[in-house]
């Protein structure tokens, strides 16, 4: 089972500033099968990136997605009030089963 | 609109059942497979299963192998999840989760999701 940890744990940023969130795989993530994911209390989480780098639909552009084999970046770039929340990395190359990271949160400073 | 919307929270005691439902609307139900995705407290995500809702073929989670049922009412657009023999390590938000088919290939990014649903397990 292929095991993601993101980091740092929690990030903490003011509106306006570039969040680089990491996500590391205990082994290759085959075909780039990652995604990212938005998840705010009490809602539903948000797909924001499959294929590593292809944005869900509705996605805004400052949202973006790289990265390759084991290291994968989500970026958000001038943070609006509205991106602090948790985010999570998510495999799915070796599914099932497919796994996901613990989080980070993204908290405003 | 694309809209998963799933049943209330449910309290059991430990070696019950539980059985979750989660609603579809805005889109053709039996064109995707259905995931099932749970979350206990403090834990990370954690993949259950899904179920193909045109032909009802599934595919479990070892974990839940022999105690999770996935199973769908194409007519009402509805997916179930049945977990039985409940303990307190069952505790967690359940969510219902749209995967994609793309090329006839199943892909598993979850797209969207339902809001959860919070299954406590307790004496």
């Amino acid at each position: 089972e292929i095991v993601l940890t993101q980091s740092p744990g929690t990030l903490s940023l003011s509106p306006g500033e570039r969040a680089t969130l990491s996500c590391r795989a205990s082994q290759s993530v085959s075909t780039s099968s990652l995604a990212w994911y938005q998840h705010k209390p009490g809602q539903a989480p948000r797909l924001l990136i499959y294929g590593a780098s292809s944005r869900a639909t509705d996605i805004p552009d400052r949202f973006s997605g790289s990265g390759s084999g084991t290291d994968f970046t989500l970026t958000i770039n001038r943070l609006e009030p509205e991106d602090f929340a948790v985010y999570y990395c998510q495999q799915y190359g070796s599914s099932p089963p497919v796994t996901f990271g613990q989080g980070t949160r993204l908290e405003i400073k | 609109q694309v809209h998963l919307v799933q049943s209330g929270a449910e309290v059991e005691k430990p070696g019950a059942s539980v059985k979750l439902s989660c609603k579809a609307s805005g889109f053709t139900f039996s064109n995707y497979p259905m995931h099932w995705v749970r979350q206990a407290p403090g834990q990370r995500l954690e993949w259950m299963g899904w179920i193909n809702a045109a032909t009802g073929n599934t595919k479990y989670s070892q974990k839940f192998q022999g105690r999770v049922t996935i199973t769908r009412d194409t007519s009402a657009s509805i997916a179930y999840l049945e977990l039985t023999t409940l303990r307190s390590e069952d505790t967690a938000v359940y969510y219902c989760a749209r995967g994609p088919i793309i090329g006839g290939s199943v892909f598993y990014w979850f797209d969207p999701w339902g809001q959860g649903t919070l299954v406590t397990v307790s004496t």
